[in-house]
């Protein structure tokens, strides 16, 4: 599948403060999509980008796909508990996707 | 609208058996994959079947097989277990691979070999 490498793989905040992941791809991506996993849960879906340039956002949480494709970030303004979790941007082809070990975002209250 | 359920929940085996878990994806998802999840190696694909072919396959050793049935429920199976095969085994079903379709975990399996 399709290798994407995410940075930074830990990331320890204050409450309050921003957070940002970001995930590069060598080649041309046709959409990338964006999971979180809680401690001790599984991989929830949060969200699908597919245009070039593309600005999605939820709440506190904004996602970007860059100009050429193949890089997209993920921001969390203000984080809270709530957010602590490892987030996942995998790479997809031919059936499979390919996780990596993402970003571990833990915050201190 | 159910999720993705997997059975069993917890399993504890001891090394040289074999095991076999189950999962039922979301109804009318017909894709269904299955990962490992370690804290050395994270989370790493296994296999994805979509009406009862697999498509694609992860660098996993032959002790690791799955299979799906008719009504896309999904099984995967590992025999002669070895310490190393302790892992949480989750299973994600969609629609259909591709652009649009996101894929939904269930809890997964925790495998325990001893």
């Amino acid at each position: 599948g399709q290798q994407v490498m995410q940075i930074p793989q830990y990331q320890h905040v204050q409450e309050g403060e921003d957070f940002t992941t970001y995930c590069n791809s060598s080649t041309t991506l046709s959409n990338i999509q964006w999971y979180k996993q809680r401690p001790g849960g599984h991989p929830v879906f949060l969200i699908q980008l597919v245009k070039s340039g593309e600005v999605k956002k939820q709440k506190r949480l904004t996602f970007q796909f860059g100009e050429a494709k193949k890089n997209s970030s993920l921001h969390i303004t203000a984080t809270q508990t709530t957010d602590v979790g490892t987030y996942f941007c995998p790479g997809g082809s031919n059936y499979k996707l390919t996780f990596g070990k993402g970003t571990l975002l833990t915050v201190n209250p | 609208k159910a999720g993705v359920t997997q059975t069993p929940r917890y399993l504890i085996k001891t090394r040289g058996q074999q095991v076999t878990l189950s999962c039922s994806p979301i109804s009318g998802h017909r894709s269904v994959s299955w990962y490992q999840q370690t804290p050395g190696q994270g989370l790493q694909f296994l296999f994805e079947y979509f009406s009862e072919t697999q498509r694609n396959k992860g660098n996993f050793p032959g002790r690791f097989s799955g299979r799906q049935f008719s009504n896309s429920r999904s099984e995967m199976n590992v025999s002669t277990l070895e310490l190393g095969d302790s892992a949480l085994y989750l299973c994600a079903s969609s629609r259909e691979w591709g652009q649009g379709y996101e894929q939904y975990f269930g809890p997964g399996t925790r495998l325990t070999v001893t």
